[in-house]
């Protein structure tokens, strides 16, 4: 079984420039999560999608961050315009309703 | 919302000894709680998790332990290993089945002296 998968790995932009990130989850995965990792920190929850509506946006910044998962599937995060403090490793995780969460290997973002 | 801490941010034990980390939690409807494992550069793993119906499990070298009453949790580690060494981050959810977003504590740094 292929597990999350994210892309890019790597990313870097200047300051004000768009960036987006994409995830596929596991298959069958109804639950799909994005969280953002500081370094040295925990990864904080951004958003919580259920199939494909968003059940927990409330830490998302919705002012610069967007993010969308159309037929419930894939998912892309995206931010606009990105400030230097995005930098962080952005991850994504799916589960199955009540199970353990799996998480991708994450794309950290470099805003110059 | 949830808060949960975390100690100690770095622990150096030698090899074949005990590890412990222990976190708190704040919000007395948390009742799902998994550890995870993040060597550098990849991806959290889960590696135990506990319900808060149950006050201990244990897999192989591993244990979790819970007390509800005083709102923390702690990771039990054996027998250490050189690939024990990585950072491992205690979470807590509030819906009890992993379902819903995890909050995180701040990691603990673990080092295994050989």
């Amino acid at each position: 079984e292929a597990g999350v998968v994210q892309s890019p790995r790597y990313k870097i932009i200047e300051k004000k420039q768009p960036v987006a990130f994409w995830c596929n989850p596991i298959s069958g995965h109804n639950t799909l999560y994005w969280y953002l990792q500081n370094l040295g920190q925990g990864p904080e929850l951004l958003i919580r999608y259920e199939n494909e509506e968003a059940v927990d946006d409330s830490q998302l910044p919705k002012d610069r961050f967007s993010a969308e998962r159309l037929k419930g599937v894939d998912s892309t995060l995206k931010i606009q315009p990105a400030e230097l403090g995005d930098s962080a490793v952005y991850l994504c995780a799916s589960s199955l309703t009540t199970n353990e969460q799996f998480f991708g290997p994450g794309t950290r973002l470099t805003v110059l | 919302g949830e808060n949960v801490e975390q100690h100690p941010s770095t622990l150096s034990v030698q090899e074949g000894d005990s590890a412990v980390i222990k976190c708190t939690y704040s919000d007395s409807a948390s009742n799902y709680f998994p550890w995870y494992k993040q060597e550098l550069g990849k991806r959290p793993q889960l590696i135990i998790d506990i319900r808060s119906n149950v006050g201990e499990k244990k897999d192989q070298r591993i244990a979790v332990t819970l007390n509800k009453t005083a709102k923390h949790f702690s990771l039990h580690i054996t027998e250490t290993q050189p690939e024990d060494s990585a950072v491992y981050f205690c979470a807590a959810s509030l819906s009890g089945g992993g379902a819903d977003g995890l909050t995180f504590g701040k990691g603990t740094h673990l080092i295994i002296q050989p």
